[in-house]
């Protein structure tokens, strides 16, 4: 099962930063935290990673805390299209991915 | 942009039927994923295949799921004997390499058991 625990849906006004965040209290050293977001019903597509480091990519932010228990991704200006589910997922290898229940994520005009 | 695709779409069987779904993932990835989503529940991961064998598989993947990479091109996910509760989206992914992070994915099969 998944080893993260996300709030199972949030809303966000277009043009705001979507903060969504994360909890995995279990993570080993060598795990990565992934995210990966689901429109509708396509296909899961990648945002970012990171290990211990904050890291910035085009599409969004993410921020881990110190101790690396938990997580946050920021989308810093939200769009209508970006109302998806939205996936934290804790991985070693990348390879044997468990997707959670996610959080649904609404950004209104 | 490459693209990982699948055939087909939608999918149409009767209980009891094998069915092969299929993929073509980017050119030159490494590692190959199938994954199914009942509808209105989570992603589940099935199975990882990487150098022409499994690497990882799931508790959900039993001696009914096999994969295959036939041709260097196409990865085939096959149910030997569907169930009604195996009716639900599949979808494949491929990734680089190991420096990889990004699993790319398809847009899914639609399978429906009757």
């Amino acid at each position: 099962d998944a080893k993260t625990t996300q709030p199972p849906s949030m809303d966000c006004a277009e043009g705001r930063a979507a903060n969504l965040p994360c909890n995995h209290s279990t993570i080993s050293g060598n795990e990565y935290v992934y995210w990966y977001r689901q429109i509708h019903s396509q296909g899961p597509q990648y945002i970012i990673h990171g290990l211990k480091n904050n890291e910035t990519n085009e599409m969004a932010s993410l921020i881990i805390t110190e101790d690396r228990k938990s997580s946050t991704l920021i989308l810093p200006h939200a769009t209508l299209r970006d109302t998806a589910v939205y996936y934290c997922i804790v991985s070693y290898n990348n390879n044997d991915m468990r997707f959670g229940a996610g959080t649904r994520l609404t950004v209104k005009p | 942009e490459p693209e990982v695709t699948q055939t087909p779409s939608h999918q149409v069987t009767q209980m009891g039927q094998e069915v092969i779904l299929r993929c073509v993932p980017i050119s030159n990835h490494l590692y190959f994923y199938w994954y199914r989503q009942i509808l209105g529940q989570k992603v589940e991961f099935l199975v990882s295949f990487y150098n022409n064998e499994i690497s990882e598989k799931s508790e959900i993947f039993d001696d009914q799921f096999s994969v295959e990479r036939p041709d260097g091109s196409n990865f085939t996910l096959k149910i030997r004997s569907t169930k009604l509760e195996d009716s639900a989206m599949y979808f494949c992914a491929s990734r680089g390499g190991l420096a990889y992070n990004e699993q790319f994915f398809g847009p899914g099969t639609r399978l429906t058991v009757l």
